[in-house]
């Protein structure tokens, strides 16, 4: 159990562009989680996956978000045209069917200059 | 979920047990309290959840009031390592699983 991957740690991007984000969660879990934080503040809920199928997304993921999990193992969150607004920590969780922990992985923190 | 209230900050001496109170009194009867924690620049970390008992881990003790209303973290021997963000959050247990976090405390450990 290596526990939850994030990749890349740091981006930094101009506004404008698309990033994309990988998380790998740990082997055994099939739901997966992403969140978003600011500074200062606690983690929002962005997305929610059960194996390969989107549950549910909130509203804090615009048209400009998208996120997938195609074999329902990593998972990988897009953002295009990105604004100076989506900076953030990106955080993935994983968590296994019955159980209630969530484990988190170290996040990717996105700049946008 | 249920909105939770926390001090915004706590303090605490190395090798003293650590209180965190969590005020969460909309809870309904199916939901769970959860405790993370957070060390900066890092993800949250799971530390105990409870519904209506009280439950002690390796970590933690949770302590839930009778009437579901509030509940108390308590690390039982601080170490400054245990310097944090703790968030109490009260929500739908394992069928979803949807974490809603609010500000949190934050807990200092002073040698």
């Amino acid at each position: 159990d290596t526990g939850v991957s994030q990749n890349p740690r740091h981006k930094i991007t101009k506004r404008g562009q698309n990033v994309t984000f990988r998380c790998d969660p740990i082997s055994e879990h099939n739901r997966l989680y992403w969140y978003r934080q600011t500074l200062g503040q606690g983690p929002e809920f962005l997305t929610y996956f059960q194996n390969e199928a989107q549950l549910e997304k909130s509203r804090l993921l615009s048209d400009r978000f998208s996120a997938e999990r195609p074999k329902g193992s990593f998972s990988t969150l897009e953002i295009q045209r990105t604004e100076q607004g989506d900076s953030a920590m990106y955080l993935c969780a994983s968590r296994q069917t019955g159980a209630h922990e969530q484990y988190f992985g170290p996040g990717t923190r996105l700049t946008v200059t | 979920d249920a909105k939770t209230t926390q001090p915004p900050s706590m303090d605490c001496a190395e090798g003293r047990a650590a209180n965190l109170p969590c005020n969460h009194s909309t809870i309904s009867g199916n939901e769970y309290v959860y405790w993370y924690r957070q060390i900066h620049s890092q993800g949250p970390q799971y530390i105990i959840h409870g519904l209506k008992n009280n439950e002690t881990n390796e970590m933690a003790s949770l302590i839930i009031t009778e009437d579901r209303k509030s509940s108390t973290l308590i690390l039982p021997h601080a170490t400054l390592r245990d310097t944090a963000v703790y968030y109490c959050i009260a929500g739908g247990g394992t069928s979803y699983g949807k974490l809603t976090f609010g500000q949190g405390t934050i807990l200092t450990v002073h040698p």
